[in-house]
C-alpha cells in the first residue's frame, strides 16, 4: 500500500501561513493527492486535491513538485478555527483493480495559538 | 441535500452483541466506504462497495459484514462484539472510485461505539 509520512504535529499563530508537508514516496503514476481537514467529533472533511505543480482554491493551496514524492498544503493567515487534524492521501491500486483503496495515515494536528 | 447521514451517534454494547450501524446518502454516489478511526492510527478502511450489490473487504474486515441492496444505504454489521471494535466509526461515499477517478469522499459523523 502507498503510505503516506506528515509530522505528528505543528503549532502556529493566527495570522500566520501554515505549510504542512506530506512525502509519499510510492506514489502511482496516476494518483492524485488529495487532503483532508478534520475537527473533533466529526468526519473528515475534503480541502483540495492535485496531480502536479500548483492548485490553489478559496481554503488552500497545494504545491507538487515535479517528482510527486511529496506535496505541500498551504493555509494563508490561519485563524483558532483552522485548529484541527491534516490528512494528505494518495490513491492504492487493489490487487482486484476494481476500485482504489484510500489509505489515511496517522494526520498532522495542527493548532493554531492566539 | 443531507449528505452522509449515519445513525445512531452513540451506541454501548455489550461483548457478544450484535448491531447494526446504518449509513444513508442522498447524492447518488456510487462508492460507499466504512472506516474506523483508532486514537494514533488515522482512519483504517473497513469494507467499501462500488455500487449495489457488490461489495469489498478493506484493511481491516474481520469481525464485520456489509451489504449494499440499493444506492442510498451501506449498513456496517456486527456479528458479535467484541472490546477491540471499540472505535468510532466513519460512513464515507464519493461519486465513483474507479481506476481513473479521484472523487472526493464525503463523510458522515460518525458512530462512537463502546463495547464492554
Amino acid at each position: 500500500l502507498a503510505k503516506t509520512t506528515q509530522p505528528i504535529s505543528m503549532d502556529s499563530y493566527e495570522g500566520q501561513e501554515v505549510n504542512i508537508t506530506c512525502s509519499h514516496n510510492n506514489i502511482a503514476t496516476n494518483d492524485y493527492i488529495t487532503w483532508y481537514q478534520q475537527f473533533p467529533s466529526q468526519g473528515p472533511r475534503f480541502i483540495i486535491q492535485g496531480y502536479k505543480t500548483k492548485v490553489t482554491n478559496e481554503v488552500a493551496s497545494l504545491f507538487i513538485p515535479a517528482d510527486r514524492k511529496s506535496s505541500t498544503l498551504s493555509l494563508p493567515r490561519v485563524s483558532l478555527s483552522d485548529t484541527a487534524v491534516y490528512y494528505c492521501l494518495v490513491g492504492d491500486r487493489i490487487p482486484s483493480g476494481s476500485a482504489r483503496q484510500l489509505t489515511f495515515g496517522s494526520g498532522t494536528q495542527l493548532t493554531v495559538l492566539p | 441535500n443531507a449528505g452522509v447521514t449515519q445513525t445512531p451517534k452513540f451506541q454501548v454494547l455489550k461483548t457478544g452483541q450484535s448491531m447494526t450501524l446504518q449509513c444513508a446518502q442522498d447524492m447518488n454516489h456510487e462508492y460507499m466506504s466504512w472506516y474506523r478511526q483508532d486514537p494514533g492510527m488515522g482512519l483504517r478502511l473497513i469494507h467499501y462497495s462500488v455500487g449495489a450489490g457488490i461489495t469489498d473487504q478493506g484493511e481491516v474486515p474481520n469481525g464485520y459484514n456489509v451489504s449494499r441492496s440499493t444506492t442510498e444505504d451501506f449498513p456496517l454489521r456486527l456479528l458479535s462484539a467484541a472490546p477491540s471494535q471499540t472505535s468510532v466509526y466513519f460512513c464515507a461515499s464519493s461519486y465513483s472510485q474507479g481506476q481513473e477517478d479521484n472523487s472526493p469522499l464525503h463523510f458522515g459523523n460518525g458512530t462512537r461505539l463502546t463495547v464492554t
